[in-house]
């Protein structure tokens, strides 16, 4: 068990739309979700935190109205990017910890890349 | 700043060798030290993980070493192959929240 789906795997879109990012947690209920951003070759940074119910808790440096986080339900987190411009391009990532298991274990998604033209 | 920091950066290993990747860390609040495995366009994936309290783990052919006083842990993953090609980050937390990661570790394993 423990599985956690990314959709889409890959997306294009024009610079200035907008693009959403679904995280589902599939077998289990994921109180808490973290989404991370990845260069190539580079390490996972992380964005925010979201909790089911509440606002995201972002990192700083990250624009929270530019990536809008909404964790409405204990097994889906949605990562929007408004306004996307080509310094937007990178793999994103995100992972869950469930609710009832060790508060240690992340699931990780498989990664959604998005490339802004 | 890089809480977690890792070497070698990359590393090439003959199949059947062992690959060792090594981590240190300063905050002595983090409680879990775990490792992931990541192949390209793939999201990470855990493989083996320690807590503060013991000094080794290991599970198949990959071992945690962790040193505590020198705030340090390694992986170990024995009788490399091929397939274990992949890229390697160690990451730390404290109490569950937010892993912070090492800056990965591309391994290559030669036949």
């Amino acid at each position: 068990g423990a599985v956690v789906s990314q959709h889409p795997s890959r997306v294009i879109c024009k610079s200035g739309t907008s693009v959403k990012i679904e995280c589902r947690s599939l077998d289990f209920q994921a109180t808490t979700m973290f989404w991370y951003r990845q260069f190539p070759k580079k390490s996972l940074m992380l964005m925010a935190t979201s909790n089911e119910g509440s606002k995201a808790t972002y990192e700083q440096g990250v624009e929270k109205d530019k990536f809008l986080i909404n964790h409405a339900s204990l097994t889906l987190s949605t990562l929007t990017v408004t306004s996307a411009h080509p310094e937007d391009s990178s793999f994103y990532i995100c992972s869950a910890r469930a609710s009832g298991r060790s508060p240690y274990e992340q699931y990780f998604g498989p990664g959604t890349r998005l490339t802004v033209t | 700043q890089q809480q977690v920091k890792q070497s070698p950066q990359s590393l090439i290993v003959q199949k059947g060798g062992i690959s060792i990747i090594n981590c240190a860390y300063e905050n002595t609040a983090f409680d879990y030290f775990p490792w992931y495995q990541q192949f390209p366009g793939k999201g990470p994936a855990l493989l083996i993980a320690i807590r503060p309290d013991v000094s080794e783990k290991k599970e198949g052919r990959f071992t945690i070493s962790f040193n505590k006083s020198a705030k340090q842990f390694s992986l170990h993953i024995m009788d490399s192959q091929p397939g274990d090609s992949a890229t390697y980050f160690c990451a730390a937390t404290n109490s569950g929240y937010a892993l912070n990661f090492g800056k990965g570790t591309s391994l290559l394993v030669t036949p």
